[in-house]
């Protein structure tokens, strides 16, 4: 079965300030690998998609991820933290039929003034 | 575009009653599915369903039942309400299989069983 874990379940950084949120997953497999965010009584939103063209991946609000198969890792960053930034950031890998997301446990970032 | 629609937005059950959480979509998508999310655990999968007529079980599926007679609708049972089935719910859907595939979430129904 597949899992992630993300370190840290708090994540608490200045404005303008680096952003970094980690993601391990376990795939026997390629993964196809997601970065999802969550802003308060909200879904989840799609930030970043794995899609195996390239390692590192750009998603919107200047938010990217680099995959690493040796680590298996998919950490998410940011160079500079905003204010409109503190949600909860979810981590997930698709299973190999596509039939589930499992998802890590999230993080919550809270980005002080 | 409405996209992912879940109602209601907040239920209180008692312990052993039943009820429906609705979930309807407008993109014409295959793929649903329902999840839960408790603290500390992300979101984990109920049930899915990757065509009109055809549903699976996830990763927790006791306790809940799932149709879908249309492609738009994925309503989720609770058949006899527990305490421990206290969570935020998340209808999602998407094109076709997750595999390299945006999911779409509704806003969730935040459920209270007493």
């Amino acid at each position: 079965a597949q899992s992630v874990t993300q370190l840290g379940s708090h994540v608490s950084v200045s404005e303008g300030a680096l952003v970094l949120l980690r993601c391990n997953y376990s795939s026997s497999v390629p993964p196809y690998l997601f970065w999802y965010v969550q802003y308060p009584n909200q879904g989840l939103q799609l930030l970043l998609k794995y899609t195996s063209a390239a390692t590192l991946v750009k998603g919107i609000n200047g938010f990217e991820a680099e995959f690493k198969k040796s680590e298996t890792s998919f950490h998410l960053t940011k160079p500079s933290a905003h204010m409109s930034d503190a949600a909860e950031y979810f981590c997930a890998v698709s299973d190999n039929a596509g039939n589930m997301l499992t998802f890590g446990g999230g993080t919550r970032l809270m980005v002080k003034p | 575009n409405a996209g992912v629609t879940q109602t209601p937005k907040f239920q209180v059950l008692k312990t052993g009653q039943s009820m429906t959480l609705q979930c309807a979509q407008d993109m014409n998508h295959e793929y649903m599915s329902w999840y839960r999310q408790d603290p500390g655990m992300g979101l984990r999968l109920i049930h899915y369903s990757v065509g009109a007529g055809i549903t699976d079980q996830g990763e927790v599926p006791n306790g809940y039942n799932v149709s879908r007679s249309t492609t738009e609708d994925f309503p989720l049972r609770l058949l006899s309400a527990a305490p421990s089935q206290t969570s935020v719910y998340f209808c999602a859907s998407s094109y076709n299989r997750l595999l390299n595939t945006e999911a779409f979430f509704g806003q969730g129904t935040r459920l209270t069983v007493v």
